[in-house]
């Protein structure tokens, strides 16, 4: 069972190049999420799915677009990447519907991006 | 102000004492907060979650939540080498509903370091 799987783990990018960061859960859960970690700012949320053919944006969504393929699978795309974007990404999934107070979000291992 | 805030320290505490981890936020609706901790270069993992006022224990980790003080800390006793990560505090975020997705505000997270 391995979780939540990102790819790739490592990408460097320069200024206006495009990428697509691919992340798959094998959980069965319905939510997904994609945040950016960096440096003394905590994890901010991009882009969420709260089931299969639905996104919305979260706190951070220009310069990305993402698709919701199937139930697994949740991508993040940069268009034209920017220095700005040099962060770590991380893709995250939660299991059921509804407002439990324990609906947990699990993380894969993240994917550090830099662009030059 | 941030909707999360904790002190990014580093916090520093010697091997088997008490290390408190503190966190306030500013929505006065939120109803769920969590424990996140983060070693370095690794994802967040969960360690608990609390949404009633009071303590909640879970082994040597203990969590406080004080609604009226908008407040939630994470006791860890006994502390190891071992607990030195960041810990990130995260509160489910209270708006429109978004059918099923859970909206985390992520706090900055507080660096730990346990010495021997």
């Amino acid at each position: 069972n391995a979780g939540v799987t990102q790819t790739p783990k490592f990408q460097v990018l320069k200024t206006g190049q495009s990428m697509t960061l691919q992340c798959a859960q094998d959980m069965n859960h319905n939510s997904m999420y994609w945040y950016r970690q960096d440096p003394g700012m905590g994890l901010r949320l991009i882009y969420y799915s709260a089931s299969e053919g639905t996104t919305d944006k979260g706190e951070v969504p220009n310069g990305y677009n993402v698709s919701r393929l199937n139930k697994r699978e949740f991508s993040l795309r940069l268009e034209s990447a920017a220095p700005s974007q040099t962060s770590v990404y991380f893709c995250a999934s939660s299991p059921t519907s509804g407002r439990a107070v324990g609906n947990i979000q699990y993380f894969g291992a993240g994917t550090r991006l830099s662009v030059l | 102000q941030k909707e999360v805030e904790q002190n990014s320290g580093p916090l520093s505490v010697p091997e088997g004492a008490i290390a408190s981890l503190n966190c306030t936020y500013s929505d006065r609706g939120s109803q769920s907060f969590f424990w996140y901790r983060q070693y370095s270069g690794k994802s967040p993992e969960l360690i608990m979650f609390i949404y009633s006022n009071g303590d909640k224990e879970d082994g040597r980790f203990t969590a406080q939540l004080n609604k009226a003080s908008q407040y939630v800390s994470l006791l860890i006793r006994d502390s190891q080498p071992s607990d030195s990560a960041t810990y990130l505090c995260a509160v489910r975020v209270i708006g429109p509903k978004i059918q099923g997705a859970q909206k985390l505000v992520f706090g900055q997270g507080t660096r730990l370091t346990i010495n021997p």
